[in-house]
C-alpha cells in the first residue's frame, strides 16, 4: 500500500471548516483513500473513502486531486468532538489487506 | 448495524499472569479479525491477521507464543496475552471484516495494565 503523509497537528475554530491534507505521491490506480479518526482511547470511526471521486456524507466530504496524488478531508462545521486524530490509508482494493495506521494528523477544535 | 464489542474494556493483571481479551462482531459475520495494539502517544501497530478456523498470520516481530490468538467461530475471536510483562501494558484494538467487503470495523478497544 502506497505511503502516506500528513501534518501532526491542525488548529481550528469552532464553527469553522476543518480542513485536513494528505499527500500519497505513490498510489497506484486500485488504491483507495480511506479516512478515520480516533478520538482519545477509543477505537477508530470510519470517515469516508474514495477513489477517483470527490466524495460526501453526513460527516464529511473527500477532495481528491485529478493525479490522486493527494486529498484534503474536509468537516465543514467543525465542533469540539471533532477534536481526534484523523488517520488518511491509502489501501489496496483487494478486500483481504488489513487498514495500516500511519502517525496521523491531530486535530484541536477550540471555542 | 457493523457493531464490534470488545470485553474488557480495561484490565489490569500482574506480572507474570495471562489475559484474554474478547472480541466480537455483533450483528454480522467476521470472517476476518485483527488484532492492533496501541501505546500512548503513538499510532495503532498491526499486531495479526486471522480468519475463522485457520491460524492467526502474525506481523513481524510479533510473539505468537506470547500473544496467543483463537478465531473459532463467525462472531469471536481472543487475544490472550500470555506471562504479561509491564511491557506489555497498552491499548489492544480489535477489527472485524465479514465477506468479500473491504471494510473494517473496530471494537472500541481494550486498555490492559502489568502491574
Amino acid at each position: 500500500d502506497a505511503k502516506t503523509t500528513q501534518p501532526p497537528s491542525m488548529d481550528c475554530a469552532e464553527g469553522r471548516a476543518a480542513n485536513l491534507p494528505c499527500n500519497h505521491s505513490t498510489i497506484s490506480g486500485n488504491e483507495y483513500v480511506y479516512w478515520y479518526r480516533q478520538i482519545h482511547s477509543q477505537g477508530p470511526q470510519y470517515i469516508i473513502h474514495g477513489l477517483k471521486n470527490n466524495e460526501t456524507n453526513e460527516m464529511a466530504s473527500l477532495i481528491i486531486t485529478e493525479d490522486r496524488k493527494s486529498s484534503t478531508l474536509i468537516l465543514p462545521h467543525a465542533t469540539l468532538r471533532d477534536t481526534a486524530v484523523y488517520y488518511c490509508i491509502v489501501r489496496s482494493a483487494q478486500a483481504g489487506t488489513a487498514l495500516i495506521f500511519g502517525k496521523g494528523t491531530t486535530l484541536s477544535v477550540s471555542s | 448495524g457493523a457493531v464490534v464489542s470488545q470485553h474488557p474494556s480495561w484490565v489490569i493483571c500482574k506480572s507474570g499472569t495471562s489475559v484474554k481479551i474478547e472480541c466480537r462482531s455483533l450483528d454480522f459475520q467476521a470472517t476476518t479479525m485483527f488484532w492492533y495494539r496501541q501505546f500512548p502517544k503513538q499510532s495503532l501497530m498491526l499486531m495479526a491477521t486471522s480468519n475463522e478456523g485457520s491460524k492467526a498470520t502474525y506481523e513481524q516481530g510479533v510473539e505468537k507464543d506470547k500473544f496467543l490468538i483463537n478465531h473459532a467461530s463467525l462472531t469471536l475471536s481472543t487475544l490472550t496475552v500470555t506471562s504479561a510483562h509491564p511491557e506489555d501494558s497498552s491499548f489492544y484494538i480489535c477489527s472485524a471484516r465479514t465477506g468479500g467487503t473491504r471494510e473494517q470495523y473496530f471494537g472500541p478497544g481494550t486498555r490492559l495494565t502489568v502491574t
